[in-house]
């Protein structure tokens, strides 16, 4: 079966760093991405890990581990406009399909 | 990227009745696909739309009540059938090319079914 959870909310203040955890049993993997969405909007692309390791860019970062089946999206100097749903999704081999994850609202307090 | 134009962007539509939502990108796509999201809730995945052939359908979800075309690399419809107020919900166009692994969003079409 295809199981990928998330928490499903987060607080954090202007300016700190929070993490945002994901967890996922698929049947096949062929990569992990995390995707942001504004309420009212649709998702968009922010990080994307095939390899076990950390992938840096700006104030975002994102991390995988294969074996332990796991990933987290960093982020640093949060801003408000952060404040969003966070989705991560796993891609399947072969059928190209995204399965995405139950979502993160992600809440940035002054 | 790919910019996706996808219509309506919301409609209120009466129990019964059907709603064809339209997809079209700006060029051509290998893979088309079809989520709905529920209030408050995460992306599923409804079907994969493929060119000249007939959807493939994730459990759940089929083709009598969410028919679905692609009769070229750049456009699609998804119709959903005999509405009922569960179908109230977000839909969303998404797509993406082999050895590319972005997948890009259309803007959504929010249905309500009263």
């Amino acid at each position: 079966g295809q199981n990928i959870d998330q928490p499903t909310e987060m607080t954090a203040t202007e300016g700190a760093i929070v993490q945002i955890n994901c967890t996922y049993q698929t049947s096949g993997f062929n990569g992990l991405f995390w995707y942001q969405q504004h309420a009212g909007e649709a998702p968009t692309f922010l990080s994307y890990n095939v390899l076990d390791g950390l992938e840096e860019k700006g104030r975002f970062s994102s991390f995988l581990s294969r074996s332990k089946g796991y990933s987290y999206l960093l982020l640093k100097e949060l801003q408000m406009k952060d404040s969003a749903s966070y989705l991560c999704a796993v891609k399947s081999p072969g059928t190209y399909k995204y399965i995405f994850g139950t979502g993160t609202r992600l809440k940035v307090l002054a | 990227s790919a910019v996706i134009s996808q219509k309506p962007s919301r409609d209120i539509c009466q129990r019964g009745t059907s709603l064809t939502i339209q997809c079209q990108v700006d060029s051509q796509v290998t893979m088309m696909f079809w989520y709905r999201q529920q209030p408050g809730q995460s992306l599923t995945l409804i079907a994969t739309a493929n060119q000249g052939s007939e959807a493939t359908y994730e459990s759940g979800f089929v083709i009598d009540k969410f028919p679905i075309s692609r009769p070229n690399l750049t456009f699609s419809t998804l119709t959903v059938s005999n509405l009922s107020p569960e179908d109230s919900s977000i839909y969303l166009c998404s797509v993406s090319n082999r050895g590319n692994e972005k997948l890009f969003f259309g803007s959504g079409t929010q249905l309500s079914v009263l």
